[in-house]
């Protein structure tokens, strides 16, 4: 059994651009959530995808936005992205809908905007 | 709106000694109460949850935590340390009424030779 995986592990951008994260799903999962975790502080949950329809979303902004693929596999993409938007990023998947489910957690993907 | 804090954010204890992580929940629906860890570089690792029923849960690598509902309180303890336990740890809290998991803000645990 496959566990969670997230791509890239690490990735500097400059503030502005545009970022893609990638997150493959543990098998027999169907739903995807995401986080954001900056230095010293608990995962703050952005949105939530199942079955590739958006099931849930945080406090964020809409240049956070996210696709989940037939596979469930799973891409957060950030527009314009600002100095705040460095954090670790992590993916966890799920059995189905909601947050009661336990929440499998990829390793992250370590973003830092200069 | 659910929110969670974890009282201390650095608890040092010595190997073999008790440990006691503290965490309060505010939830205005039945909560669903978890604890993760996660080690330095690591996703997070779910220790244990609270769901329905047995207030006390039993989870992995000898941690067990008490759902207080009248002390909205749902502490993590070990009842001896051993120098793996050192790492980050996380309160959350969520419902069956929505797909918000909130997390506290951590607690780091130093284990002392």
């Amino acid at each position: 059994e496959t566990g969670v995986t997230q791509s890239p592990t690490h990735l500097i951008k400059t503030r502005g651009q545009q970022v893609t994260l990638r997150c493959s799903s543990q098998s027999g999962h169907n739903t995807v959530s995401w986080y954001q975790q900056a230095l010293g502080q608990g995962p703050q949950f952005i949105f939530q995808y199942y079955r590739e329809e958006e099931n849930g979303r945080g406090n964020f902004p809409p240049r956070f936005s996210g696709l989940q693929f037939p596979n469930y596999s799973s891409e957060l993409n950030v527009n314009a992205l600002e100095l705040d938007d460095s954090a670790l990023y992590l993916c966890a998947s799920s059995l189905s809908a909601g947050t009661t489910y336990e929440q499998y957690f990829g390793p992250g993907t370590r973003l830092t905007v200069t | 709106a659910q929110s969670v804090t974890q009282l201390g954010s650095h608890v040092s204890v010595s190997e073999g000694a008790l440990v006691l992580l503290r965490c309060n929940y505010s939830s205005s629906v039945p909560p669903y109460l978890f604890w993760y860890v996660q080690y330095p570089n690591q996703g997070l690792q779910l220790l244990l949850k609270y769901t329905t029923g047995a207030t006390l849960v039993k989870g992995i690598n000898g941690f067990e935590a008490e759902f207080k509902k009248s002390e909205t309180s749902f502490h993590l303890t070990k009842p001896s340390a051993h120098m793996s336990d050192a790492a980050e740890y996380f309160c959350a809290v969520t419902s069956s009424e929505n797909n918000d998991m909130r997390f506290g803000a951590g607690t780091r645990l130093t284990v002392k030779p």
